[in-house]
């Protein structure tokens, strides 16, 4: 099975501006999740989407938002960028009904703002 | 507020040395994950426990979840310069099987 992938993987922007990212799970996988990293606050959970709905949501704030297909393909958004958004973008794919919710990760989008 | 806390933050160790990394919570989880994560990629899944007390092996890596299920110990037997990375450690607390906590990791640095 094809792992979970991300694109675009590396991305320059200024502050102000937007930016979409997208994810395709794994074959199979109806629950996408996302993730900011940043050395120091470490994995942050973005959301979580289920057959096209929002499950589930972290404390970011609406400029952070994101959507999920019928093919699963999910994509985040995040409008006026700011400079503490430059992070890596986490997307993980999980089966349903897995133990403990086991999260398959992409290799994730290296977002820079300048 | 529920927390995993990960110990050490920085390890740096020879090559063929044997080192344990610790996963503590005063929480109950129904099951814990670990995970490998090296530069410029995502996390990977290494293993799930989910059983008070239970200890798993892979290879020179041993896991052991606690058995309150509030911990959880990684063990390397021979560290290899591949070990290299950072160490994740995520759980599911009792009772919420759809949420996980993310400890801030480990970061392990295995020299030649």
């Amino acid at each position: 099975k094809a792992g979970v992938t991300q694109t675009p993987r590396y991305l320059i922007k200024t502050r102000g501006q937007q930016v979409t990212l997208s994810c395709s799970p794994i074959s199979g996988h109806r629950s996408v999740s996302w993730y900011q990293q940043t050395p120091g606050q470490g994995l942050q959970f973005l959301f979580e989407y289920f057959s096209e709905t929002q499950r589930n949501k972290g404390n970011f704030p609406g400029r952070f938002s994101g959507r999920q297909f019928s093919n699963s393909r999910s994509e985040m958004n995040v409008s006026t960028l700011e400079l503490g958004d430059s992070a890596l973008y986490l997307c993980a794919s999980s089966l349903e009904g897995a133990p403990g919710n086991e999260q398959f990760f992409g290799p994730g989008t290296r977002l820079t703002v300048l | 507020t529920q927390l995993l806390e990960q110990s050490p933050q920085f390890l740096s160790i020879q090559e063929g040395e044997n080192l344990t990394v610790y996963c503590n919570s005063s929480s109950v989880f129904s099951s814990l994950q670990w995970y490998r994560q090296e530069p410029g990629e995502g996390p990977v899944l290494l293993v799930t426990v989910v059983t008070g007390g239970e200890v798993k092996k892979l290879k020179r890596l041993t896991f052991q979840f606690g058995d309150a299920r509030k911990d959880s110990s990684l063990h390397i037997t021979a560290a290899q310069t591949g070990d290299t990375g950072l160490y994740l450690c995520a759980g599911s607390p009792a009772g919420n099987n759809r949420k996980l906590i993310w400890g801030l990791g480990t970061s392990l640095a295995v020299n030649p």
